[in-house]
């Protein structure tokens, strides 16, 4: 069972323009939510996270929003770069879980 | 100097082998996991430890055995190797539950031929 849903398993954007990266959960106790980036044959690697108490944070051209009502997150990316392009999965836990829950990630292609 | 580091990076044996993969954490983290990335790219808990002490155990089948020699090691070990197994096996670490971010290593692509 998913808790955490990426419905985009793809996105193409142009380079300079906004990535807008989509995220849902099922699981009312998560209240820390995370950003990962992965590239093919590397490790996920953290990119920015975002506590319940808010509903934005902002790092460079990486900003995410929380929706708590609608159990939903987002990242912005602006501007969207070519070395943007990776898989993006967004992660979810709780105040005192250990694990992670991830969504199945969203290949995104920043075209020049 | 890398913070989580795992080896091998790729393994291709046969059906009913027992194999290892290794892994370490300079980071002084208390927790490290192991997570499986299947065919359709999720990302799924498998185990996890805390100060050498298992934590979590999801729903694995008992071939697959953990062993963490202290805080910044730890390995999995697979016995009777089958077809299903094959997949990519992440490493991570983390410091204590909730917020915090966890460390991933890049990775061992197992494939079981």
């Amino acid at each position: 069972d998913q808790q955490v849903k990426q419905n985009s398993p793809s996105l193409s954007v142009q380079e300079g323009r906004i990535s807008i990266l989509n995220c849902d959960y099922t699981n009312s106790m998560f209240d820390y939510f995370l950003w990962y980036k992965k590239y093919p044959a590397e490790g996920p690697t953290f990119l920015i996270s975002i506590s319940s108490i808010k509903d934005k944070n902002e790092d460079g051209r990486f900003t995410v929003f929380l929706n708590k009502s609608a159990k939903h997150l987002s990242l912005h990316i602006v501007p969207s770069q070519p070395g943007d392009s990776a898989v993006y999965f967004c992660a979810a836990r709780g105040s005192n879980d250990y694990k992670l829950s991830f969504g199945a990630g969203t290949t995104v292609t920043v075209r020049a | 100097d890398t913070a989580v580091s795992q080896t091998p990076k790729y393994l291709v044996t046969q059906m009913g082998n027992d194999k290892s993969i290794k892994c370490e954490q300079n980071l002084g983290h208390d927790t490290m996991y192991w997570y499986k990335q299947d065919s359709k790219k999720f990302l799924k808990i498998m185990f996890s430890y805390n100060n050498k002490e298992l934590i979590i155990n999801e729903t694995v089948p008992n071939r697959f055995s953990p062993k963490s020699p202290d805080k910044a090691h730890l390995n999995l070990h697979i016995n009777s190797l089958e077809l299903g197994d094959s997949a990519v096996y992440f490493c991570a670490s983390s410091q204590g539950a909730g917020t915090g971010n966890a460390f991933f290593g890049q990775g061992t692509r197992l494939t079981v031929v």
